[in-house]
């Protein structure tokens, strides 16, 4: 199994200013994934954070707006930049071991930017 | 038209009563994935199939996947059970998802 610590849980932000989410599991992850579920949405994969090199980012989603970080194999960061209105949702990491093997979420960070 | 559909959208049961949730793909897969939501946001994994059938307490999945569909029981359902329940599906070699739209069950005393 994996638990995932994700933070903030919560946050209501201003508009134009960003905020880091962070995403720790205690114990070695292969993949990690970023996630967000806008209000009555399902959820829409922002990108793959790969150890050591740049993420892998979805059609729609770009770097600038999104950076990511993946300094190891047990902790991500999701940076959501010059926040708007349309940025609030739910922002979940994900993470797996590889294709056959269950998948676990964190808590999620509920972003309201006003 | 989405490549994971879920049926029904929306829920209500009473307590006691024998719920179905049905979610159909067009894609190929590896592995298909149930998933509860709760109010507050997180997930939680249920199931991971890939054939056949598993159980889990209350909880029956099973998968065709020559017909390319999946179905989650409730057994003797309780209002604890009340959530989104969300059909996601996987392929290749990346754990990457592609969501259904999700169920929303309300269960009644």
């Amino acid at each position: 199994s994996a638990v995932i610590s994700q933070k903030p849980s919560r946050d209501i932000c201003q508009r134009g200013t960003s905020l880091t989410i962070q995403c720790q599991v205690d114990s070695q992850v292969t993949m990690m994934f970023w996630y967000r579920q806008q209000p009555g949405q399902s959820l829409t994969l922002i990108a793959t954070a790969n150890q050591g090199s740049e993420a892998t980012y979805e059609s729609g989603f770009v770097i600038d707006k999104f950076p990511i970080s993946r300094p190891n194999l047990t902790f991500s960061t999701l940076t959501v930049s010059n926040m708007s209105p349309e940025d609030s949702s739910i922002y979940l990491c994900s993470v797996g071991r590889g294709s056959g093997n269950t998948i676990y979420f964190g808590e999620g960070s509920w972003l309201t930017v006003v | 038209k989405n490549e994971v559909e879920q049926s029904p959208q929306n829920l209500t049961a009473q307590e006691g009563e024998f719920i179905t949730i049905n979610c159909s793909y067009s894609v190929g897969i590896s592995a298909l994935h149930w998933l509860q939501q709760h109010p507050g946001g997180g997930i939680v994994s249920l199931f991971m199939l890939s054939s056949g059938k598993k159980k889990h307490g209350r909880l029956i999945a099973t998968i065709n996947i020559q017909e390319k569909h999946s179905s989650l029981h409730i057994t003797a359902s309780h209002p604890r059970d009340s959530a989104v329940y969300i059909c996601a599906v996987g392929g290749g070699y990346t754990d990457k998802l592609i969501f259904g739209t999700g169920t929303r069950l309300q269960v009644f005393p």
